[in-house]
């Protein structure tokens, strides 16, 4: 069965401090993986979209990596704006879209 | 930016009443989606449109929930009967193409059920 699972549910960062989002997933012919920013009471916001295995995209201060098993959010010297729930989602064979519950991250001034 | 427009923003309403929610996707985007999404957690699909066509309703409660796309644009998503359980936040989105395109979000319907 395809499944998203998204590591840590929480993440707690002074400003400047940069870290890394986990997403980890199981889907029978990926066929793509998403990036959501999520502001409470807000809808998702799409970030990036990545297709293949070696493939990086970069936005201001974040950039998405995606290997055979997971991907990477890197933050880099965040601000307290960046503070929101990072969602990913998997699309594979079956053409439906799967998200993981987000990594909530809180950036400290 | 050309954005998904929902309505109403916030819903507060009895269980047993009955409750729609409207959607009006990016102008020609052919793939429009209706998901649940509970505080904590990921937005869950429960149904998904090609233009007028339902392609996948299985998490759809079919017994109280009903959603329709009759001219292939704008959209409706009806619960009736409500129940506590039904408390979330709403959300749709559209895509260009079903497949490898990323999906754009409104900012959904707060729904309480009291």
């Amino acid at each position: 069965e395809d499944q998203v699972t998204q590591s840590p549910e929480a993440l707690r960062l002074q400003e400047g401090e940069s870290s890394s989002l986990n997403c980890s997933y199981t889907v029978s012919g990926l066929r793509g993986l998403f990036w959501y920013r999520q502001d409470p009471g807000k809808g998702p916001e799409f970030l990036f979209t990545l297709y293949s295995a070696g493939e990086e995209k970069e936005k201001e201060r974040l950039k998405a990596t995606l290997t055979k098993k997971e991907s990477f959010l890197h933050i880099t010297a965040p601000k307290p704006e960046d503070s929101a729930t990072y969602l990913c989602a998997v699309i594979g064979n079956f053409n439906k879209f799967y998200f993981g519950s987000g990594t909530k991250l809180n950036v400290k001034p | 930016e050309a954005e998904v427009a929902q309505s109403p923003r916030y819903k507060i309403t009895e269980k047993s009443q009955a409750v729609a929610f409207w959607c009006d996707p990016i102008s020609g985007h052919a793939t429009l989606y209706w998901y649940r999404q509970i505080l904590g957690q990921g937005p869950e699909l429960l149904v998904q449109f090609q233009d007028e066509s339902v392609v996948d309703d299985s998490q759809l409660p079919k017994d109280r929930f009903s959603a329709e796309r009759l001219k292939g644009v704008d959209s409706t998503l009806k619960i009736q009967p409500a129940e506590l359980g039904d408390s979330a936040m709403y959300l749709c989105a559209s895509s260009l193409a079903a497949v490898g395109q990323p999906q754009h979000f409104g900012d959904g319907t707060r729904l309480s059920i009291l």
